[in-house]
Order: C-alpha cells, then sequence, then structure tokens
C-alpha cells in the first residue's frame, strides 16, 4: 500500500523551529520528486516546496524562503522538512505530497497522486 | 509567481445538479493544470491532471476542460458525497500555486 505519514507537528513559540519528517512506503521515493504543502483556514491550500529525487533541487514558496529547509533520506524513504524562525502565520496542517515521477524519459507530472494525513502544526506565544 | 484564481468561492447545488468552477492563471499555463477534492478534516485528493486526465477511481462525473489561462471542473450530476472544497493547481512554473478554492455545499 502507498502511504505518506508525516509526524513532528506540535506546538512552537515564535521565532522558535520544529522538524517535521514524512515517512513514505509502499514506493521508493528515490523515484520521485516531492512537495510539501500547508493548509490554514484562512488561505487554503499554500504550496510551500519542492525537491528534486536526489535532493539536488529545491524551490520554497516565498512566504518560507529562507527560514524553512527541504531534505530527503533517499535510504530511509523519508522526506523532512526543517522549520526555523517561526511565525504566528506558519500555523496550518502540513501535507507532504507526491510529485513527478522519474523515468528514463524524464519527469513526468501526473498531479500530487498521494498525500499524508498532514501533521498540525501551531506557532503561538 | 503565477496567481491562480477560483470562481465562485462557494456554491450551493442541490442533488443532481450540474456544479461548474472555474480556475483563471494570471499566465498562460498550457494544459499543466490539477483539480484536488479536500473534505473536511482529510487529506486534499487528486481529482484530475493535465487539465482533464481522470485520475484512477475518481467518478465519471468529474470532468476538467479548458487551456491556456481559463479552466474548468465540472460535476455533471452533484451526490451528497461530492461536499467539499475544490482547489485547482498549476503546475507550469514554480512556485506551483494552488487557487483559492470552492466550497460546494448542498
Amino acid at each position: 500500500q502507498v502511504l505518506l505519514v508525516e509526524s513532528g507537528g506540535g506546538l512552537a513559540k515564535p521565532g522558535g523551529s520544529l522538524r517535521l519528517s514524512c515517512a513514505a512506503s509502499g514506493f521508493r521515493i528515490s523515484d520521485y520528486y516531492m512537495t510539501w504543502i500547508r493548509l490554514t483556514p484562512g488561505k487554503g491550500l499554500e504550496w510551500i516546496s519542492f525537491i528534486n529525487n536526489t535532493g539536488g533541487t529545491t524551490y520554497y514558496a516565498d512566504s518560507v524562503k529562507g527560514r524553512f529547509t527541504f531534505s530527503r533520506d533517499n535510504a530511509k524513504n523519508s522526506l523532512y522538512l526543517q522549520m526555523n524562525s517561526l511565525r504566528d502565520e506558519d500555523t496550518a496542517i502540513y501535507y507532504c505530497a507526491r510529485d513527478q515521477e522519474v523515468t528514463s524519459y524524464g519527469s513526468v507530472w501526473r498531479g500530487l497522486d498521494v498525500w499524508g494525513q498532514g501533521t498540525t502544526v501551531t506557532v503561538s506565544s | 509567481d503565477i496567481q491562480m484564481t477560483q470562481s465562485p468561492s462557494s456554491v450551493s447545488a442541490s442533488i443532481g445538479d450540474r456544479v461548474i468552477i472555474t480556475c483563471r492563471a494570471s499566465q498562460y499555463i498550457s494544459n499543466w493544470l490539477a483539480w484536488y477534492q479536500q473534505k473536511p478534516g482529510k487529506a486534499p485528493k487528486l481529482l484530475i491532471f493535465v487539465t482533464s486526465i481522470l485520475q484512477s477511481g475518481v467518478p465519471s462525473r468529474f470532468r476538467g476542460s479548458g487551456t491556456g489561462t481559463d479552466f474548468t471542473l465540472t460535476i455533471s450530476s452533484l451526490q451528497p458525497e461530492d461536499l467539499a472544497t475544490y482547489y485547482c493547481q498549476q503546475a507550469n512554473s514554480f512556485p506551483f500555486t494552488f487557487g483559492g478554492g470552492t466550497r460546494v455545499e448542498i
């Protein structure tokens, strides 16, 4: 069964840090690009970060650039989101999702087809 | 960044009604558009990718169309289980932005 399971959410103070993890099973993350998305009550879904299959390329939303770092450990079939300098507006449910598949022809985008159940981050003093 | 504008922001419809949700991109995105359904308390679910390709297992009452900057998600005959918020997402250029969402109420 193809699954993504996030963990590491919780309560953090403004200016604090959290590290989210996303464990994959049923497929090899080394064959896929991956993405983090968050859901906030006021703003809906927000794309926040992308990583390619090797970890050599990452992209970030302006709202988190310079504060969040997306990394991966293909050997452990896991992904990580290091969140520093947290702000109130980072309060959200964070999801990891499977993105493009890497094939011999290049990457193939079929939407974000597998999502985790989400982990809740609350930033508050 | 490409802005994705969905309309309406919410719609109330009856069972069996046809519901149409539109998504407009601020720049040309070819066919690089997906639609997601999110029910309360659940993770989003992929419905359609590359504008019109139905994800496996998604009922055929969902249909996607459009190209360039203007896209549509049509639910041909609304069912009770379709109560959800629907989001479009562009994948033409980073950041792969989402629309603001359309809440479908029954």
